[in-house]
């Protein structure tokens, strides 16, 4: 019973490079969301996948960050130009259905920007 | 931004004591979660009360949910060493499926 899986599960880069952190839902999982959390902090929600398209990219925070989802499963969040900022841990979640269901979280990727 | 504010932000008891947490938010909800979480990295869902829910139980949780005082409090009883963790209140809003956390419990049981 695989669960959530994200990879690399660790990612130091320079600032201005370009990145790209990838999650592996729960097969079955309609519904991919992708969150930030900041040391001390609680997650943030950045954008939120139902089937291939994004339903909501309300929480990213500028046009630096763009994902996507082709075929309805594995995500790639991609952030361009890294600054220091972005450093945080980047945790992906998926659920079986739209609402009101259990959120199951991956390992989080931590992205250090030097 | 963070939906709402937990209290307190670190505890400290004895194994054994009982641990309550508490958390409150700002808009309507359909539902309320709360997720413990181990050394900064994934988190694992507790248990979920709906919006026309007041109490809930899973084992030694206890959560309750005031929707009128938009507060909810989570209770761990007899509490373990293991059970150090920090703890995650989440509200699914009207709107969007996505969750808004709070800053979190930071609980430390000592053996």
């Amino acid at each position: 019973g695989a669960g959530v899986s994200q990879t690399p599960s660790n990612k130091v880069t320079e600032k201005g490079k370009y990145v790209e952190l990838r999650c592996d839902p729960i097969s079955g999982h309609t519904a991919l969301y992708w969150y930030r959390q900041s040391l001390g902090q609680g997650p943030e929600f950045l954008i939120y996948f139902q089937g291939t398209g994004a339903a909501d990219d309300s929480g990213l925070p500028n046009d630096r960050f763009f994902a996507v989802r082709p075929e309805g499963s594995v995500s790639t969040l991609k952030i361009q130009r890294t600054e220091r900022g972005d450093s945080a841990v980047y945790l992906c979640a998926s659920s079986l259905a739209v609402g009101g269901a259990e959120q199951f979280f991956g390992p989080g990727t931590r992205l250090t920007v030097l | 931004s963070q939906q709402g504010e937990e209290d307190p932000q670190a505890l400290s008891i004895q194994e054994g004591e009982n641990a309550t947490m508490n958390c409150s938010y700002k808009t309507s909800i359909n539902n309320l979660q709360w997720y413990r979480q181990n050394s900064g990295r994934g988190l694992v869902h507790l248990i979920l009360i709906r919006s026309n829910e007041r109490e809930k139980h899973s084992g030694r949780l206890r959560v309750t949910l005031d929707t009128s005082k938009k507060s909810s409090s989570l209770l761990i009883t007899a509490s373990r060493a293991a059970d150090t963790a920090s703890y995650f209140c989440a509200t699914e809003g009207n709107a969007g499926n996505m969750l808004t956390f709070g800053g979190g419990t930071r609980l430390m049981v000592k053996p």
